[in-house]
């Protein structure tokens, strides 16, 4: 079984200041680890992946996730946050399903909120 | 142009009532999927097509019957609509297998309201 766990309900940080939303993950050999995010309204939007390789991955509007195998963890991260980057965070994991099927389990997401 | 679009965006409804949602992809994609994300904005996968081919199918009631036409596109019937069915559902793509593979795209949703 395959589990994501998203410790924080919401996070608050000023316009300017780096954030760190956090994932901690439970998978069966190698994880394929993926944020998304979710504006209100909207369908979820792809940000950035962890596949295979270097554990810091670089996604869209400039935000990166450090991959951490020993503490199974893949926090998504911003050096200074905007207040258009106010929105639902998820992370979530993947296995190689047998028989096939890319089956994708999320985090119960996490409300980032920049304030000026 | 729209990668994964849905229709209905909106969906009220009355208990007992038999209604469809459809799904569409031009990314060329094999493989679609359907989520439910309830109020609580909880996100569970329900049902994954590859190719026409029904591979993932999750604890889901019978009511929910989920049809793929071709490979572009999965729609979704649901019959007897109870209270408990309203939620956001949200149809999704991505390419099975392929250094390509991996990432889903969704779609913008349909929200469907029970009364």
């Amino acid at each position: 079984a395959q589990s994501v766990a998203q410790p924080e309900d919401q996070v608050n940080v000023a316009e300017g200041n780096p954030l760190t939303v956090k994932c901690t993950y439970s998978v069966s050999g190698n994880p394929y680890l993926f944020w998304y995010v979710q504006y209100p309204n909207r369908g979820l939007q792809f940000l950035l992946k962890y596949i295979t390789g270097d554990n810091l991955v670089k996604g869209s509007y400039g935000f990166e996730a450090e991959f951490n195998k020993s503490q199974t963890s893949f926090h998504l991260k911003k050096p200074s946050a905007l207040v258009s980057d106010s929105a639902l965070y998820f992370c979530a994991v993947r296995a190689l399903f047998t028989g096939g099927g890319n089956k994708l389990t999320f985090g119960t997401g996490t409300q980032l909120k920049v304030e000026l | 142009d729209t990668a994964v679009s849905q229709t209905p965006k909106y969906l009220v409804t009355q208990m007992g009532n038999d209604k469809s949602i459809k799904c569409e992809q031009n990314l060329g994609h094999d493989t679609m999927y359907w989520y439910k994300q309830d109020s609580k904005k909880f996100l569970k996968i329900m049902f994954s097509y590859n190719n026409k081919e029904l591979i993932i199918n999750e604890t889901v009631p019978n009511r929910f019957s989920p049809k793929s036409p071709d490979k572009a596109h999965l729609n979704l019937h649901i019959n007897s609509l109870e209270l408990g069915d309203s939620a956001v559902y949200f149809c999704a793509s991505s390419q099975m297998g392929g250094p390509g593979s991996y990432e889903q795209y969704f779609g913008p949703g349909t929200r469907l309201t029970v009364t």
